[in-house]
């Protein structure tokens, strides 16, 4: 299995712009899908594919990739987005899933 | 709408089994993947297993590898993990998820965990 590296922690101005980084072997060949997690609370999905918001997912949030580094962008950071951010995908093999260690992002 | 309702959880001695359940409801439970991913207590999301939507491939992480099955019965919208052998490390809550659509590493809804203690 391959291993997906983020940031620790991640701090932002309310308003400014973040981006969260996760990187990876794997990311050359597979999209990474992106999950936020509020304390006491299940994951959200909130990019996968190329781009992709789930439904209800506001667009300021926005995903990329390039090489072996997925990013997620939030454009307008508020502070309802103060939580942690794992980004996941596919490992080389494609039979296994592997998750990223987790941003912390402050909204200061 | 989408309801994934994970139970099973509970405090086991090392050593000792326990099978966990997820109860699906609101979406054609036959047509999807279905994974199990856990998270220690203050620790980061680990994939666990996934199950194909038709039951005839499973895969597992290296740390559960041939401690840990999964099944699914369709009859009942139900996926559970069987989890034999455990070991403190085991301790986590562990949330049930779903495929996305043509995305199979795209978890679009999950349940709301159950914690599992493994403590003598």
């Amino acid at each position: 299995s391959s291993e997906l590296t983020q940031d620790p922690a991640v701090s932002v101005a309310l308003g400014q712009t973040v981006r969260i980084t996760c990187q990876g072997d794997s990311l050359r060949r597979y999209y990474a899908s992106w999950y936020q997690q509020k304390p006491g609370q299940a994951p959200v999905l909130v990019i996968y594919g190329k781009n992709n918001r789930p439904s209800g997912i506001p667009d300021r949030f926005s995903g990329s990739s390039s090489g072996n580094t997925a990013s997620l962008t939030i454009t307008g950071a508020q502070a309802e987005d103060e939580a942690d951010y794992y980004c996941n995908s596919r490992d080389s093999s494609g039979n296994y899933v592997v998750f990223g260690g987790g941003t912390k992002l402050t909204v200061l | 709408q989408v309801q994934l309702v994970e139970s099973g959880g509970g405090v086991v001695q090392p050593g000792r089994s326990l099978r966990l359940s997820c109860a699906a409801s609101g979406f054609t439970f036959s047509s999807y993947g279905m994974h199990w991913v856990r998270q220690a207590p203050g620790k980061g999301l680990e994939w666990v297993a996934v199950i194909s939507f038709d039951g005839s491939n499973k895969y597992y992480a290296d740390s559960v590898k041939g401690r840990f099955t999964v099944s699914r019965d369709s009859s009942k919208n139900t996926f559970y993990l069987q989890m034999n052998s455990l070991r403190v490390e085991d301790t986590a809550v562990y949330y049930c998820a779903k495929d996305r659509s043509g995305y199979p590493h795209s978890f679009d809804y999950w349940g709301q965990g159950t914690l599992v203690t493994v403590s003598s």
